[in-house]
């Protein structure tokens, strides 16, 4: 999940599992949401995105599944290989233009 | 592909001395921001603009100004620069209507 403190939070994942990333968001009326990864050195890169009137999105190895009862975001990688290891974030907007709202990330630690 | 460009990738500046981080996009796009990235903290809005001559406060926009005379051009300057503005810096672009956030590979700044 989303860290509020000074420590990314870290999910450990044996090599070939499928990883699921948590996200709470903060904002109900938030209708657009966007999960970033971001390795070592690089700056953020888009992975997949979704608006409010889904509550699913699949991408290729990647899912969003969009709970807006609780405000609940999740990414789901399968079959997660060593190079999916990176920090992940997820992000959030409403009203079409505004600038988008991020999270404090994930770590995601691929064990080969 | 969506190129944003920022000038330097490391930059080590000293206390008080004025500095400009460049960022370009080639991708015809009117928005463009300043993000600041710091451990534990996630990614934090400093300015945007959404056109030319255009520009919008962020979250934390003391100590910081920017400029935008170009559309493909969007600079941050620090008017001067202190020890804690040492940090990550990330410029994003995108277009008016398309939300997906685009980001260059960043610049390392260090204020000693």
């Amino acid at each position: 999940g989303e860290s509020v403190g000074l420590h990314l939070p870290t999910l450990s994942v044996q090599e070939g599992d499928n990883s699921i990333i948590n996200c709470a968001y903060s904002n109900s009326a938030s209708d657009y949401f966007i999960w970033y990864k971001q390795e070592s050195g690089k700056g953020p890169q888009f992975i997949i995105d979704i608006r409010s009137n889904m509550d699913k999105r699949q991408g290729q190895r990647v899912t969003v599944l969009l709970n807006k009862t609780v405000k609940h975001l999740s990414l789901q990688i399968a079959a997660t290989q060593p190079g999916d290891s990176a920090v992940y974030f997820c992000a959030e907007s409403y009203s079409g233009n505004t600038p988008l709202v991020f999270g404090k990330g994930t770590r995601l630690s691929v064990i080969a | 592909d969506v190129k944003v460009t920022q000038s330097s990738r490391y930059l080590v500046k000293r206390t008080g001395e004025k500095v400009f981080l460049e960022c370009v996009q080639d991708m015809d796009h009117e928005n463009m921001f300043w993000y600041r990235q710091d451990p534990g903290l996630g990614l934090r809005l400093i300015y945007f603009s959404y056109d030319v001559k255009m520009k919008e406060k962020g979250d934390i926009p003391e100590g910081y100004s920017v400029s935008r005379e170009k559309k493909e051009r969007f600079s941050l300057i620090l008017e001067s620069a202190s020890t804690n503005q040492t940090s990550m810096y990330l410029c994003a672009s995108k277009k008016l209507v398309n939300e997906k956030l685009f980001f260059g590979s960043g610049t390392q700044l260090s204020v000693l």
